[in-house]
């Protein structure tokens, strides 16, 4: 199957900085792609829609100005988590492919201090 | 809306015995629908699909048949392995319109398989 892949793969930082997370599709071109918010032991939450070219779609109670999503080239998308606080520390996880079959990036662990 | 339901876990089962997890759910469209499988510490891995109605699904030695007349895609397998021990996902998509691509999950079934 096709490859997702994120960078990095953990990241701890301070309260109050912010965070870059890439997803990159390594062997196909991704005009949407997706990021998944996943809390320990528990499902995964659909964030938001990455679209090439133009504004992300966010679902309902993410904060947009929070989670800054770009997707600069069919190959890139980046979340930026802003102003990170400890509520924020969760396994982000992006996806990328076709309608019917999304491939998933191995996921970035985000701890917030 | 849409949504999928998982059977609660956790599963604790020998090596080889049988496995099933069972997956019902709703949707508002014709979803398909899929097994993704989760590692410790790693991504989701898609494990097998099904698009439509008496569809069969099988990888690795799981199968799920897509059964419409009961909102069912249930996981099985004949002798599970040690190996098989991870986070099982059931989820659909609906092809068209806003839900472009947007899984939706089941809240995921623990599997541990001891030797």
């Amino acid at each position: 199957g096709a490859v997702v892949s994120q960078h990095p793969s953990w990241v701890i930082c301070k309260s109050g900085t912010s965070v870059k997370i890439e997803c990159r599709s390594l062997d196909f071109q991704a005009t949407t792609m997706f990021w998944y918010r996943q809390f320990p032991k528990q499902s995964l939450m659909l964030m938001a829609t990455s679209n090439e070219g133009s504004k992300a779609t966010y679902e309902q109670g993410v904060e947009k100005d929070k989670f800054l999503i770009n997707h600069a080239s069919l190959t890139l998308s980046t979340l930026t988590v802003t102003s990170a606080h400890p509520e924020d520390s969760s396994f982000y996880i992006c996806s990328g492919g076709l309608v019917d079959t999304q491939y998933f990036g191995p996921g970035t662990r985000l701890t917030v201090l | 809306g849409n949504s999928v339901t998982q059977m609660e876990g956790p599963v604790t089962l020998s090596e080889e015995a049988f496995l099933t997890i069972n997956c019902t759910y709703t949707a508002t469209g014709y979803p398909s629908l899929f097994w993704y499988v989760q590692y410790p510490g790693e991504g989701l891995q898609l494990l097998l699909k099904a698009t439509k109605a008496d569809d069969k699904g099988s990888n690795k030695g799981f199968e799920a048949t897509y059964r419409k007349e009961t909102t069912s895609f249930h996981l099985e397998k004949g002798s599970v392995q040690v190996s098989d021990s991870a986070v099982y996902f059931c989820a659909l998509v609906l092809a068209g319109g806003t839900s472009y691509g947007k899984l939706t999950f089941g809240q995921g079934t623990i599997l541990t398989v001891h030797p």
